[in-house]
This record gives C-alpha cells, structure tokens and sequence, in this order.
C-alpha cells in the first residue's frame, strides 16, 4: 500500500520555465513533507520540507505547497535550470514513539531541456 | 556538514552469499535507516534503528537483518542473497526532520 505517491515518473521542461512536481499522500497523520533530489549514483540530498501546519514555504526557486484537503503537495521550480535535471522525491514523515519514520514515493525524473 | 558514508560503491556478490553492507555517520545521529531504491518503486524502508541496539523494521524487512552495535555504525545484512535483492541500497542518518544520505551502494546478485 502506497502511502506517498508520484504519479508522474517523468517530467520534461524548457529551461527558464516552471517545473512542477506533484505529490499525492493518503495518511492525514503526517507531520512534514519533504522534496529531495538525487543525481546518478548519488544519494538524495534535502531540498524543501514543509510542516503540516503550513500551506507554502520558499527556498530560492524552490516552493513547495500542501494542500491538506487534496492530501496534495506540489514543488514548483522557478526557473527551472539545466542543473535541476535529476530525480525528485517527495517524503512524508510521521513522529511516533519519539522517533521520525520517513516515507518516500516513487519519484519523478525531471529534464530541463536547455 | 554531516557525513554519511557507505563502505562500498559496487558490490558482486554470488546467489546465497552473505553480504554484509555497511554505514557510519560522524554526527552522533540516533537514528539510521536503510532504504532500497527500484525504478518505478522509490525509496522502500528495509530496517531502522533508533538507538544502539534497537531495530524496526521497515515496509520490506523479509531476507534482511541488521546491526546497531555502535551509534555510528548500522549494517544491512543479506542472510542468503537472492537475484531480487539486485538493487541501489541507501543509508540514512536522520536528524529531527531532515535525511542525510550516504552515497549509495549498487549490489549485483548473480
């Protein structure tokens, strides 16, 4: 059963256009969703977390939103960079006896064509 | 900056071996996990320790085991690896929200 989901397995985007990524969850016990990136042969690297008590934070180019009624966030990149191709995960992270269990979707390879 | 390392980058190993994968932080984290990443799957929780000594396990704990022994060190253990255990396993320390990811260890069952 797939909590965290990422419908889309690949998005391709012109350079200096708006990437979006999509999210879809199904527990409203979440506590914080993230967005990491990961190159080849690289492990993932943070990007952008949100709590859930949020409905938009911005880093730079980077803005996620969280939609608590859909169960539904998205990560906007604007402008989207050559440099930006890689594949985005989004995560959600439940606190239980105190300690985080961290779950991950499927991914979205993302292209920025230059 | 917090260091994640993973013993190796590449691994060959022969159909029921053991195989031992390994993962130390230098940040003093408590928690660890080990992920697996599939095309078309993500990233899947194998197992993940909380404290030295204590192990969960994850979405998909069958054929694996793990060791806390020290705070720093969690290892993945295949007991009898199998083909379907051919794929990109990645080490997490985990400070309050955010992940920190070794470099991942590529692992070829033949």
């Amino acid at each position: 059963d797939q909590q965290v989901k990422q419908n889309s397995p690949s998005l391709s985007v012109q350079e200096g256009r708006i990437s979006i990524l999509n999210c879809d969850y199904t527990n409203s016990m979440f506590d914080y969703f993230l967005w990491y990136k990961k190159y080849p042969a690289e492990g993932p690297t943070f990007l952008i977390s949100i709590s859930s008590i949020k409905d938009k934070n911005e880093d730079g180019r980077f803005t996620v939103f969280l939609n608590k009624s859909a169960k539904h966030l998205s990560l906007h990149i604007v402008p989207s960079q050559p440099g930006d191709s890689a594949v985005y995960f989004c995560a959600a992270i439940r606190r239980r006896e105190g300690t985080y269990k961290y779950i991950f979707g499927t991914g979205t390879r993302l292209k920025v064509l230059a | 900056d917090v260091k994640v390392t993973q013993s190796s980058r590449y691994l060959v190993k022969r159909t029921g071996e053991k195989v031992f994968l390994e993962c130390v932080q230098d940040m003093d984290h408590e928690n660890m996990f080990w992920y697996r990443q599939d095309p078309g799957l993500g990233l899947r929780l194998i197992y993940f320790s909380y404290d030295v000594k204590m192990k969960e396990k994850g979405d998909i704990p069958e054929g694996y085991s793990v060791s806390r022994e020290k705070k720093e060190r969690f290892s993945l253990i295949l007991e009898s690896a199998s083909t379907n255990q051919t794929s990109m396993y990645l080490c997490a320390s985990i400070v309050e929200t955010e992940a920190f990811f070794g470099q991942g260890t590529r692992l070829t069952v033949v």
